[in-house]
């Protein structure tokens, strides 16, 4: 069976301090793909970033960077000195051959001036 | 702006109601899928189509059906409705439907059931 979980519902730092945001995932499929998506306040869910299973290299965009280890099963997030604007959920995601993709239950972000 | 439309973006309605929902997916993609979320459930999958067809069928109830049309835009129909339904609907749109497309996301619908 497909599964996500996102074992921290709420997060909440002080601006401009780091903050890791965690997801595991379960899956038998060798193939899959890994995705983050970020949800503001203003409601809309957008798509940030997508890891493959067959490469395990950590990605960076910014302030942004993901760590994904294939030993463990997650791919966790982190956020670099974060800001104001970084409050929102954050959703894991896994897709696998049978074509859907299951989102982790969220992790709410909250970033304090 | 990710290009996916959904209407309406509020919907207040009685239990026992009908009601349709629509999308119309960036130009170019040809999958849709229908999210359902709820303050207790997240973010659930219910149905995914591609170019008019049914490619996956996820918690959707009986009651709900969905169709993609020739023009590829997609409507759910949620019938018999129920306090419980009450949640924000979102579609999303992908270009090939496959695992490794991202998804593109509508503003959403909030349904309201009272």
């Amino acid at each position: 069976a497909q599964k996500v979980t996102q074992a921290q519902t709420e997060i909440s730092v002080v601006e401009k301090e780091d903050v890791t945001l965690d997801c595991v995932y379960e899956t038998r499929d060798t193939t899959y793909y890994l995705f983050w998506y970020k949800q503001p306040p203003s409601g809309e869910l957008v798509f940030l970033i997508r890891r493959n299973s067959f490469d395990e290299q950590n990605e960076i965009s910014g302030r942004y960077s993901w760590n994904f280890q294939k030993s463990t099963s997650s791919f966790n997030f982190t956020i670099t000195a974060s800001q104001v604007v970084d409050s929102a959920v954050y959703f894991c995601a896994l897709g696998t051959s049978y074509d859907k993709v299951i989102f982790g239950p969220g992790t709410s972000l909250s970033v304090i001036p | 702006d990710s290009g996916v439309t959904q209407t309406p973006k509020h919907l207040i309605t009685a239990t026992g109601q009908r009601v349709t929902l629509r999308c119309s997916p960036r130009s170019g993609d040809l999958s849709v899928y229908w999210y359902q979320q709820s303050l207790d459930q997240g973010l659930q999958f219910l149905i995914q189509y591609y170019n008019g067809e049914e490619r996956a069928k996820g918690n959707i109830l009986e009651r709900f059906s969905a169709q993609q049309f020739p023009d590829l835009h997609s409507e759910l129909n949620l019938s018999s409705l129920e306090l419980g339904d009450s949640a924000l609907y979102f579609c999303a749109s992908s270009a090939t439907g496959t695992p490794n497309s991202p998804l593109h996301f509508g503003n959403g619908t909030r349904l309201t059931v009272t």
